[in-house]
């Protein structure tokens, strides 16, 4: 299996960016995966990224993804309070099976 | 289209008592999966099933039981429940072919 690590907390202020970041010693060349959980809530897909791409768009999320270091990242622009949440990385296992291996999770906290 | 139900919501044990966790899923997927949230460690797999009729264990299978009882439906059961099993649990099913888990609300149970 592999070690997928977080940091804990990351506190903004609205309107800022932000950025997640995510580190992990070993992955099979597929997808890797970002979901958020808001309160009380189970985890919602938000973006990936394919393995042989450094950076993917969508709208407020920027991906990057360095193979290299095995660093990813997750950078929310323009940030609201509704983007307070807990973020997590996921990486495919690369122990066989169909199942990811998720990172401590990242909880954001927007300030006014 | 409900996605991945969960029940009960919430639930109180005592120490010693069993309990079964329900999860069911309307998406056709093959694979299924129950987590436990703890905090400051992620989300860690308890147990896995790639298809009906097959399961395997996680990272923290001990205490637990699974059944697939179908396509649908992979439940979870706790014997002889105990404080270290105070958590949230989560199942998840994935899109067959992929590595996109999708989560249901969530059980928040506590054992006294």
């Amino acid at each position: 299996g592999e070690d997928v690590e977080q940091s804990l907390f990351l506190s903004v202020r609205e309107g800022d960016s932000s950025v997640i970041n995510c580190t992990y010693t070993d992955s099979s060349s597929t997808y890797l995966y970002w979901y958020k959980q808001e309160p009380g809530a189970g985890l919602q897909l938000l973006t990936y990224i394919f393995s042989n791409m450094d950076m993917k768009q969508d709208q407020r999320l920027t991906v990057l993804l360095n193979k290299k270091d095995k660093h990813l990242s997750l950078r929310i622009a323009d940030t609201q309070t509704g983007d307070s949440a807990i973020y997590f990385c996921a990486i495919p296992f690369t122990g066989g099976g169909n199942k990811l291996t998720f990172g401590t999770g990242t909880q954001l906290k927007v300030e006014l | 289209n409900a996605g991945v139900t969960q029940t009960p919501k919430f639930q109180v044990l005592k120490t010693g008592q069993s309990m079964t966790l329900q999860c069911a899923q309307d998406m056709n997927h093959n694979s299924m999966y129950w987590y436990r949230q703890d905090p400051g460690m992620g989300l860690r797999l308890i147990y896995y099933s790639a298809s009906e009729g097959t399961t395997d264990k996680g990272e923290v299978p001990n205490g637990y039981n699974v059944s697939r009882l179908n396509k649908r439906e992979f439940s979870l059961r706790l014997e002889s429940a105990a404080p270290s099993q105070t958590s949230v649990y989560f199942c998840a099913s994935a899109r067959d072919g992929t590595y996109e888990q999708y989560f249901g609300p969530g059980t928040r149970l506590t054992v006294t």
